[in-house]
């Protein structure tokens, strides 16, 4: 499809409990991207992927955060064990590979951790 | 922010008047784009331009880039109420490490 799909749009999630997010990307967009946007705006980069392979994942808290890209599947973005900090809007984005082409970007999952 | 920052942070304008927001940023970069972001959505991409590029226009937006000064603005003219929303900044470097500014929120009154 023509747009990036977040599933779900809102999660709730008592203190310690386990998140998992789903991003599927444009077809034909070789790259992934996921940022965490909390209340002052700024979007927080966490990891990239190139196709199934980690791009770049020197945003993530490595301790209780995964992703994965895998094929024929969604994306997806695990938070094991989640803290009040994690409260935030995650987006996830898709792009062409050349360097020329902004992003796409799905419209976000609400975790609200409580 | 990761990479740099926006000013104002906030502008408050009247319909019909043009609204410039500005985009500083540290590194080399490939690219600049901005994004729209109304509350409680996603980002929705504007434009792109390119490092090589010094001045691009679409429709009513119209934004410039200085490389040697390491900055960007964005002109929104003859602004309308539904132009409301915050406006970020994001830059490509030539490593494919994307950065976003810490974005201006305008609000433009009708």
């Amino acid at each position: 499809g023509e747009e990036v799909a977040q599933t779900p749009k809102h999660l709730v999630r008592g203190e310690g409990q386990k998140a998992k997010l789903y991003c599927a990307p444009i077809k034909g967009h070789s790259y992934v991207f996921w940022y965490q946007q909390v209340l002052k705006n700024e979007f927080k980069f966490l990891i990239s992927f190139q196709n199934e392979n980690v791009f770049d994942e020197t945003g993530m808290p490595k301790e209780r955060f995964s992703a994965k890209c895998l094929p024929n599947s969604p994306c997806s973005l695990e938070i094991q064990a989640t803290k009040l900090e994690d409260s935030a809007v995650y987006f996830c984005a898709s792009s062409q590979s050349s360097a020329n082409y902004g992003y796409t970007f799905g419209s976000g999952t609400r975790l609200t951790v409580v | 922010s990761q990479q740099g920052e926006e000013d104002p942070q906030a502008l408050s304008i009247q319909e019909g008047e043009n609204a410039t927001m500005n985009c500083s940023y540290k590194t080399s970069i490939n690219n600049l784009q901005w994004y729209r972001q109304n509350s409680g959505r996603g980002l929705v991409h504007l434009i792109l331009i390119r490092s090589n590029e010094r001045e691009k226009h679409s429709g009513r937006l119209r934004v410039t880039l200085d490389t040697s000064k390491k900055s960007s603005s964005l002109l929104i003219t003859a602004s309308r109420a539904a132009d409301t929303a915050s406006y970020f900044c994001a830059t490509r470097d030539n490593f494919n490490k994307f950065y976003f500014g810490s974005g201006t929120k305008l609000n433009v009154k009708p």
